[in-house]
């Protein structure tokens, strides 16, 4: 099985833009769910979504969202960007149980 | 809410060294808990887990015990080899479904 892909690998935003990343699952997992990585934060908890609903939400404010597709594939959104958005954004699919599988993550840099 | 908290690194060590890297969290109930590793320029990929009090999750020469009565999830190795350059995440999933990680400890091992 092909692992979980996310693209772009890299991308460069300036303050004020919006972007979009994408996150395809393991095939058969219905269970996506996306972080923040940053060097001063660590890890945080963004979203997860199951079966085209989110299921959970972390602190983070509106500008963030996100979406699943009927096929699992999922996307996430942020708007208006700021400086402080400049991180790796990781994405995670699970079918049952609890073991997620990571993908490599998008490396945003915001100018 | 759910926290983890771990050693703050860079650890820096030679090689057949003993790696202990301290983990300790808080939450309700009896969350499920994992160690996650980040080698370079890679994803998190899931090192072990433990979902009860008393589990020991080991993989690659590591372990850590799930000790319920002091909280905490200790990752231990018994002697480092350079490919265990990476940085380590300790993580719980608690009652909430939500993944929460500690900062994050880096380690170099040195030949």
């Amino acid at each position: 099985k092909a692992g979980v892909t996310q693209t772009p690998r890299y991308l460069i935003k300036t303050r004020g833009q919006q972007v979009t990343l994408s996150c395809s699952p393991i095939s058969g997992h219905r269970s996506v769910s996306w972080y923040q990585q940053t060097p001063g934060q660590g890890l945080q908890f963004l979203f997860e979504y199951f079966s085209e609903t989110q299921r959970n939400k972390g602190n983070f404010p509106g500008r963030f969202s996100g979406r699943q597709f009927s096929n699992s594939r999922s996307e996430m959104n942020v708007s208006t960007l700021e400086l402080g958005d400049s991180a790796l954004y990781l994405c995670a699919s699970r079918e049952v149980g609890e073991k997620l599988f990571f993908g490599s993550g998008t490396q945003l840099s915001v100018l | 809410g759910n926290s983890v908290t771990q050693m703050e690194g860079p650890v820096t060590l030679s090689e057949e060294a003993f790696l202990t890297i301290n983990c300790t969290y808080t939450a309700t109930g009896y969350p499920s808990l994992f160690w996650y590793v980040q080698y370079p320029g890679e994803g998190l990929q899931l090192l072990l887990k433990a979902t009860k009090a008393d589990d020991k999750g080991s993989n690659k020469g590591f372990e850590a015990t799930y000790r319920k009565e002091t909280t905490s999830f200790h990752l231990e190795k018994g002697s480092v080899q350079v490919s265990d350059s990476a940085v380590y995440f300790c993580a719980l999933i608690g009652n909430d479904y939500k993944l929460s990680f500690g900062a994050g400890t880096t380690v170099t091992v040195r030949a």
